[in-house]
């Protein structure tokens, strides 16, 4: 198993331009979830996914898609890009009584 | 919603102490509680979790505690070697929602 795989790692936009973060699982985890890392933030929670077809908001979900059109995959789309996006993104995975599985990580910088 | 909090942010042990990092949450429908070690420049991983339904889990050299009347867990490291030195994470929520304390980074002095 591959795990948790994000792509990029990273990533320079410039305010306005669009993007999407790629995430994919291979281990039919139910469970999906974005977070962004902020220095002395700790991990919050951006979308949230508990199967294919059903996704919900968490706790900063202002500019940010996301869709769950299979298990494997959640994608996160980044609509407008603003200098307060620049963050480490985190997508992560679980089963049912498990705990979360991490992603590598996409360091993104908007300028 | 839930909110997480987590204590100290800072913490400094001799080799060989013991280190105790304390959450508090504020949800009472909060079922799952796991804590995340993340090393510079790496992703979070799972090192230990419990469950609302008991009090406490050990792992060789670290333990959990939970409170939930409370509404308290800790996470207590004993013996602790320089390779424990990360930030540490808590974390409450349910199976598909978690919300996480702001951390608290651990250096072991040798």
């Amino acid at each position: 198993n591959a795990g948790v795989t994000q792509t990029p790692k990273f990533q320079v936009l410039k305010t306005g331009q669009s993007m999407t973060l790629q995430c994919a699982q291979d281990m039919n985890h139910e469970y999906m979830s974005w977070y962004r890392q902020d220095p002395g933030m700790g991990l919050r929670l951006i979308h949230y996914s508990v199967g294919a077809g059903i996704t919900d908001q968490g706790e900063v979900p202002n500019g940010y898609n996301v869709s769950r059109s299979t298990t494997e995959d959640f994608p996160l789309r980044l609509l407008s890009a603003a200098p307060s996006q620049t963050s480490v993104y985190f997508c992560a995975s679980r089963l049912t009584g498990g705990g979360y599985t991490f992603g590598s990580g996409t360091r993104l910088t908007v300028v | 919603g839930e909110n997480v909090e987590q204590h100290p942010s800072t913490l400094s042990v001799q080799e060989g102490d013991s280190a105790v990092i304390k959450c508090t949450y504020s949800d009472s429908a909060s079922n799952y509680f796991p804590w995340y070690k993340q090393e510079l420049g790496k992703r979070p991983q799972l090192i230990i979790d419990i469950r609302s339904n008991v009090g406490e889990k050990k792992d060789q050299r670290i333990a959990v505690t939970l409170n939930k009347t409370a509404k308290h867990f800790s996470l207590h490291i004993t013996e602790t070697q320089p390779e424990d030195s990360a930030v540490y994470f808590c974390a409450g929520g349910s199976n598909y929602k978690l919300t996480f304390g702001k951390g608290t980074l651990l250096t072991v002095n040798p």
